[in-house]
């Protein structure tokens, strides 16, 4: 699959460390969003980037931060502040800023924590 | 901002019946409307959307109509087969300066062979 990937696949994390998740489009989009997934539940919004080193909180931004220093790589870092971080993590990109386009999506990442 | 509400969570239809699935939105100046599939353990694929300048939209057995008066959106889609069990998500925009695309909470379809 090319586009855009994450990695890792699955993580593991330790009560109390950071850890981080990547994400990079070789898809030449402007924005870029991460998501949290839980089961029932649909695609709630932590952060999202319409443009190189510039990002916005979503719906649940506490316990996690960002970065954009290049277009095509938006990690997101889960920091020990999230108290429930077990969940499964979605990346996407969209081609030019406003939210009436076609959103591409990572494969996931499931992170739980141990 | 944008509610973006989803019904039923969960459908079961027979092979080859047809599954509906509903969504109601509350900002009135949304204009595009995605439908995204997501099979078990893969990423949100679009099948699907419509823009508030038509009413209804067709490819092959899916279908997505638009009510703007009403605002909802509907999935239609018509002779099921057993590779159309996923989970399905409508989204819409916020149309405000944010430029987010707000979820529904999803719709898992199982189609019984």
């Amino acid at each position: 699959d090319g586009g855009i990937t994450q990695s890792p696949k699955y993580l593991f994390r330790k009560e109390g460390q950071n850890v981080t998740l990547s994400c990079e489009q070789n898809l030449n989009h402007d924005a870029m969003y991460w998501y949290r997934q839980d089961p029932g539940q649909g695609l709630r919004l932590i952060y999202y980037s319409q443009i190189v080193n510039d990002f916005q909180k979503g719906d649940i931004a506490e316990g996690y931060s960002v970065s954009r220093e290049k277009k095509e790589s938006f990690p997101l870092t889960v920091t020990s502040a999230q108290k429930n971080p077990t969940a499964f993590y979605l990346c996407a990109s969209s081609p030019g800023v406003g939210a009436n386009t076609e959103a591409f999506f990572g494969q996931g990442t499931r992170l739980t924590v141990v | 901002g944008e509610n973006v509400e989803q019904h039923p969570s969960t459908l079961s239809v027979q092979e080859g019946d047809s599954a509906v699935i509903k969504c109601t939105y509350s900002d009135s100046a949304s204009n595009y409307f995605p439908w995204y599939k997501q099979e078990l353990g893969k990423r949100p694929q679009l099948i699907i959307d419509i823009r508030s300048n038509v009413g209804e939209k067709k490819d092959q057995r899916i279908a997505v109509t638009l009510n703007k008066t009403a605002k909802h959106f509907s999935l239609h889609i018509t002779e099921t087969q057993p590779e159309d069990s996923a989970v399905y998500f409508c989204a819409a925009p916020r149309m405000d300066s944010s430029y987010k695309l707000i979820f529904g909470s999803g719709t898992r379809l199982l189609v019984r062979p």
